[in-house]
């Protein structure tokens, strides 16, 4: 079982709907979630991080996180065609209190906007 | 400002040949982090810096990967006697706090 799962997709939506990113993880030592946009050819950009239980928003984005579930999500708000790209899920161990140590990521859900 | 720089930004070597690839991270940073994405690996975490010295090597691939950092800054990757199965994108990232922010990748294609 891999340690971050995420459904590759890929997912297709019309401009101006809401986009939902799934993401499962295994290890309940992670403490930290990460959501990267990668377009074609280019590197990982981020988009947010959560490490509280709950929702966290940021403008068009909103995270979500459960640790119960171990479950993270992204929800895209008015999509567009610009948010069509790879969207990469990641987890971080709490690594001896610190906010450093390796990302584990997923691999990646293809996300298309069509206008 | 400047964000994280990577070179070469594309390499072609021939199996057995060594390479060096290099990791300018964004200044301030304290934390450098080397990953490799490949087709059919995704995104993979090979080692992290934390100053000078590197708690965690856990990625490396094998003994033909080195990577060392100077100054806390600049870091170098190295692999030798490269294999067809090294091609891939050679990804640095570096961080403050919570968000690894990464470079724009060099992509190492062994013949």
């Amino acid at each position: 079982q891999k340690e971050v799962e995420q459904n590759s997709g890929p997912l297709s939506v019309p401009e101006g709907a809401i986009a939902s990113l799934n993401c499962t993880y295994s290890d309940r030592g992670s403490q930290s979630f990460f959501w990267y946009r990668q377009y074609s050819g280019k590197s990982p950009e981020l988009i947010m991080f959560i490490y509280s239980n709950g929702d966290k928003e940021d403008g068009r984005f909103t995270a979500q996180l459960n640790k119960a579930s171990q479950y993270v999500s992204l929800l895209i708000r008015d999509s567009q065609p610009s948010d069509s790209a790879t969207y990469l899920c990641a987890s971080r161990a709490n690594a001896g209190g610190t906010s450093y140590g390796k990302l584990t990521f997923g691999q990646g859900t293809i996300l298309t906007v069509h206008p | 400002g400047a964000g994280v720089s990577q070179s070469p930004s594309n390499k072609v070597t021939e199996k057995g040949k060594d390479v060096e690839l290099r990791c300018d991270p964004i200044s301030g940073h304290t934390a450098l982090y080397w990953y490799r994405q490949s087709l059919g690996q995704g995104l993979e975490f090979l080692i992290y810096f934390q100053g000078n010295s590197a708690p965690d090597k856990s990625g490396l691939p094998s003994d033909r990967f080195s990577a060392e950092r100077t100054g806390g800054s600049v870091s170098t990757l190295t692999i030798q006697r490269t294999q067809q199965e090294d091609s891939a994108v050679y990804l640095c990232a570096s961080s403050f706090r919570q968000g690894q922010y990464f470079g724009p990748g060099t992509r190492l294609l062994v013949l």
